[in-house]
């Protein structure tokens, strides 16, 4: 099992919709990463959280320590929203950062 | 701030030939990774570096990889020979020792390798 799932795999959605994509750990961090990948360019950082939530425009990012768990929000989704979503965490004690497998989303005008 | 740059962006070789990606980090910052990401495996980090340092190369998949620092602007990350197995998005990012202690990244636009 990896040590970073995030659900779901692919997701297509009408622009305007509310969207959320999940992502559980099992392991104990000291922060989670939300990445962006748009198709053919490169990976921008979104948030980097350690508790609670942090919003910045339209999207809403939430983490409970408790249940391993994070969601990303995007509201009133736009097709340029259409991207990889990626959570990353590092583990306590480590250096490195662990990936998930990310998360296709694709908003349809 | 320029951000992290990455060289070349696309890369199309044969078998066997020696592949050199690029890669200069953002000015000040202290730590340098270079991650490789395949649709089978998502993101790996294949080796990082502190102050030019290599601190973990545990992620170099086999001998044929070698990263290099030779100063704290500039990294290279060589396969040779190259397989058509190697063929992925390799990505650089840097990150600055005061945000470290949590991971933020700043990464470069990737060069997507193709070994025919």
């Amino acid at each position: 099992k990896n040590e970073v799932e995030q659900s779901p795999q692919n997701l297509t959605a009408q622009e305007g919709e509310f969207i959320t994509i999940n992502c559980s750990y099992s392991v104990g961090i000291s922060a989670l990463h939300w990445l962006q990948q748009h198709p053919g360019g490169g990976i921008v950082s979104l948030f980097m959280l350690s508790s609670g939530k942090k919003k910045h425009g339209r999207l809403i990012a939430t983490i409970n320590i408790q249940e391993k768990h994070s969601s990303l929000h995007i509201t009133a989704s736009h097709p340029r929203d259409s991207a990889v979503y990626i959570c990353a965490v590092r583990r306590t004690g480590a250096q490195k950062l662990v990936f998930g497998q990310g998360t296709r989303l694709t908003i349809n005008p | 701030d320029a951000g992290v740059i990455q060289s070349p962006r696309h890369e199309v070789t044969e078998m066997g030939q020696e592949v050199t990606l690029r890669c200069k980090p953002i000015s000040g910052h202290d730590y340098l990774f270079w991650y490789r990401q395949t649709m089978m495996r998502g993101l790996e980090l294949l080796i990082y570096f502190n102050n030019n340092v290599p601190i973990d190369d545990s992620g170099m998949p086999e001998d044929r990889f070698s990263a290099k620092m030779p100063n704290a602007s500039f990294s290279t990350l060589k396969i040779q020979p190259s397989e058509p197995r190697d063929s992925a998005v390799y990505f650089c990012a840097s990150s600055p020792p005061r945000r470290f202690s949590t991971g933020e990244l700043f990464f470069g636009e990737g060069s997507r390798l193709t070994v025919l």
